[in-house]
């Protein structure tokens, strides 16, 4: 049973404009969520989080929005680059656990 | 620089045979874990350990073995009862278990086991 789901297995979106990863949750006692980026033969690199209680995060061209009633968040990243090519994965945590779930990743490709 | 090395990149071995991944950090991080990476699979926790001589079988122990001499390491025994060795390993660190949105992970850059 897969408690973080990331339905589109791919996504392709033109330099410059935005693009917009979805990610789904069924636990609602999660209690943060993060997104990791990975690059072939890599290990993900942490990209950014969210706490539970807030419904919005920012850095730089990166912002996670979470809806807690829908059990959904987003990353939007705007605007996209080249080297925003990549597999990003959705992750939740509860606070009292040891273990990250994480979702099945969407691979993001940027076009020229 | 500190970091997490996992070696070698690239690992074959017949079926049948056991085989330990490396995975060496030096960042001071007290939890360290093993994922296993599939196509279109994501990443499953294999084990996790929160501190030395001590770890946790995670979603997928079946046919891993683990230990936890020393803070720096934490290798993978992939043993020839595991059905489907084949796959991407990452080992992670992250400053304690638990609470990770103050302590994400920290991954290395994976081993790929190929078994025939």
């Amino acid at each position: 049973d897969q408690q973080v789901k990331q339905n589109s297995p791919s996504l392709s979106v033109q330099e410059g404009r935005i693009s917009i990863l979805n990610c789904d949750y069924t636990n609602s006692m999660f209690d943060y969520f993060l997104w990791y980026k990975k690059y072939p033969a890599e290990g993900p690199t942490f990209l950014i989080s969210i706490s539970s209680i807030k419904d919005k995060n920012e850095d730089g061209r990166f912002t996670v929005f979470l809806n807690k009633s829908a059990k959904h968040l987003s990353l939007h990243i705007v605007p996209s680059q080249p080297g925003d090519s990549a597999v990003y994965f959705c992750a939740a945590t509860l606070g009292r656990d040891d273990k990250i779930i994480f979702g099945k990743g969407t691979r993001l490709h940027i076009l020229p | 620089d500190g970091g997490i090395t996992q070696s070698p990149k690239y690992l074959f071995r017949k079926e049948g045979q056991n085989v330990t991944l490396s995975c060496e950090q030096n960042l001071n991080h007290d939890a360290m874990y093993w994922y296993r990476q599939d196509p279109g699979q994501g990443l499953r926790l294999i084990y996790y350990s929160q501190i030395v001589n001590d770890f946790q079988k995670g979603d997928i122990a079946e046919g891993y073995s683990v230990s936890r001499e020393k803070k720096e390491s934490f290798p993978l025994t992939v043993t020839s009862a595991q059905k489907n060795p084949t796959a991407f390993y990452l080992c992670a660190s992250s400053v304690a278990a638990g609470g990770f949105y103050n302590s994400p992970l920290h991954f290395g850059n994976g081993t790929r086991l190929t078994v025939t």
